[in-house]
């Protein structure tokens, strides 16, 4: 299976953005970049996912490198409620790999 | 509802008895995911139903655990004598068929508490 990179930890204040980088050399053509989160005491939490284009949603940006080797998940203004530990996952569409598998993730803190 | 829905929210049982955990996807939905969470851990995949298919069991611990999905739908996790490790937040997923192209949705756990 592809394996994920992250930083264990990250640190960021309020209303600044936050680039969350995940390194990811040994992805296939068929895997999709997907982030999760969790927040403390919660269940995990999708927050958005992309095979080759950079995409947006309500909650973030998720910028992929042209290689795909990696790619960064940016919160363009943190708040308190986004401390959490940030999951870069990768799935395969093709059904090789469909498993959530959660590896440690990167803590991100967010001062006020 | 609009998301998954996980029963009971906590659970206290004796060690030695069997408990239930219910978990109801998201309508539509034919993947359905259990994963559990020890204290200060991570994520521990479980099983996974994919529609008809048999499903996939290799996360299952002991044969102390065991899961069903009827009617593609309602999931049980079953524990059987269950044991002080068996301590843990129980969490169920749902998904669309390709879930690589739509991602997960988690359901809030079961607190499971083994006295």
């Amino acid at each position: 299976d592809a394996k994920t990179t992250q930083p264990n930890s990250m640190e960021s204040n309020e209303e600044e953005p936050v680039h969350l980088p995940c390194n990811h050399s040994t992805i296939s053509g068929t895997d999709y970049i997907h982030w999760y989160r969790q927040l403390p005491s919660q269940g995990p939490e999708y927050v958005i996912h992309g095979l080759t284009s950079n995409v947006n949603n309500r909650m973030a940006s998720l910028a992929i490198a042209e290689d795909r080797k990696s790619s960064t998940l940016i919160l363009h203004r943190a708040t308190l409620r986004d401390a959490a530990v940030y999951y870069c996952i990768l799935l395969n569409s093709g059904g090789s790999n469909y498993k959530l598998t959660f590896g440690k993730g990167t803590l991100l803190t967010v001062n006020p | 509802g609009a998301g998954v829905s996980q029963s009971p929210s906590n659970k206290v049982t004796e060690k030695g008895k069997d408990v239930e955990l219910r978990c109801d996807p998201i309508s539509g939905h034919t993947a359905l995911y259990w994963y559990r969470q020890s204290l200060g851990q991570g994520l521990e995949f479980l099983i996974y139903f994919q529609g008809n298919s048999a499903p996939d069991k290799s996360g299952l611990p002991s044969d102390r655990f065991s899961a069903e999905r009827t009617g593609g739908s309602v999931s049980t996790l079953t524990i059987q004598r269950t044991q002080q490790e068996d301590s843990a937040v129980y969490l169920c997923a749902s998904s669309f068929w390709n879930q690589a192209l739509d991602g997960y949705t988690f359901g809030s756990g079961t607190r499971l508490t083994v006295v």
